[in-house]
């Protein structure tokens, strides 16, 4: 596609729900990235893929949160047992490749409100 | 450890004045530094980046950035601001390691006057 195309925008879910946000990279893009940004706050790393493999989950905030991309194209973050300081804008981020050198294009982010 | 400082949560010009948004960064080699801009319920959009070489570097939307090592500072300019530039700008540093993975900066929110 011509851009990082995340879905759904919006996403309201109750407390202790399980939710999944789905990413569609740019085709051919290698690197894919999850970030969490809060309200107010610049975005955070949780994840990085490049191609199937998830290479580095360091800042995935608790065994709740997991993510995959079993086909190295789309990938899917889920929130098991959400809770409230999970409400936040979850952005994906796609790159040709994981060197430093390769700018990220970003989608719109879903933006998750925990009730 | 890396991070990025933006000293300015919130600044206000006015349209057609000049514009200069702070970044410092902490990293222990060479940084590759990003400025992105966000519009509201929008994703980041790249202004810029710096890797080597020239320390002036030019992006979209006549926007310019200078790095500093002695610095360590990666400040943004534009000589003459826009209504349409009203935003929430962020300045990144990519982390060590080959993830390419980026650390940003807390933001700054820019209000245009008219």
């Amino acid at each position: 596609g011509a851009g990082v195309s995340q879905s759904p925008r919006y996403k309201v879910a109750k407390r202790g729900q399980d939710v999944a946000l789905r990413c569609d990279p740019i085709s051919g893009h290698v690197s894919l990235f999850w970030y969490q940004q809060a309200l107010g706050q610049g975005p955070e790393f949780l994840t990085y893929f490049q191609n199937e493999a998830q290479l580095d989950k360091s800042g995935l905030p608790s065994d709740r949160f997991f993510a995959e991309r079993p086909e190295g194209s789309v990938s899917t973050l889920k929130i098991q047992r959400t809770q409230q300081e999970d409400s936040a804008v979850y952005l994906c981020a796609s790159s040709s490749q994981g060197a430093q050198s390769q700018p990220q294009h970003f989608g719109d982010g879903t933006r998750l409100s925990i009730l | 450890a890396q991070s990025v400082t933006q000293p300015d949560i919130h600044i206000t010009v006015s349209e057609g004045a000049s514009l200069e948004l702070r970044c410092n960064y902490s990293y222990g080699a060479t940084p590759y530094l990003f400025w992105y801009v966000q519009s509201p319920g929008q994703g980041l959009q790249l202004l810029l980046k710096y890797f080597s070489g020239d320390t002036l570097v030019q992006g979209i939307k006549g926007f310019e950035a200078e790095f500093k090592r002695s610095q360590s500072s990666f400040n943004l300019r534009k000589p003459s601001v826009h209504w349409s530039d009203a935003a929430e700008y962020f300045c990144a540093v990519g982390s060590s390691g080959n993830t390419g993975k980026l650390i940003f900066g807390q933001g700054t929110t820019l209000q245009v006057k008219p």
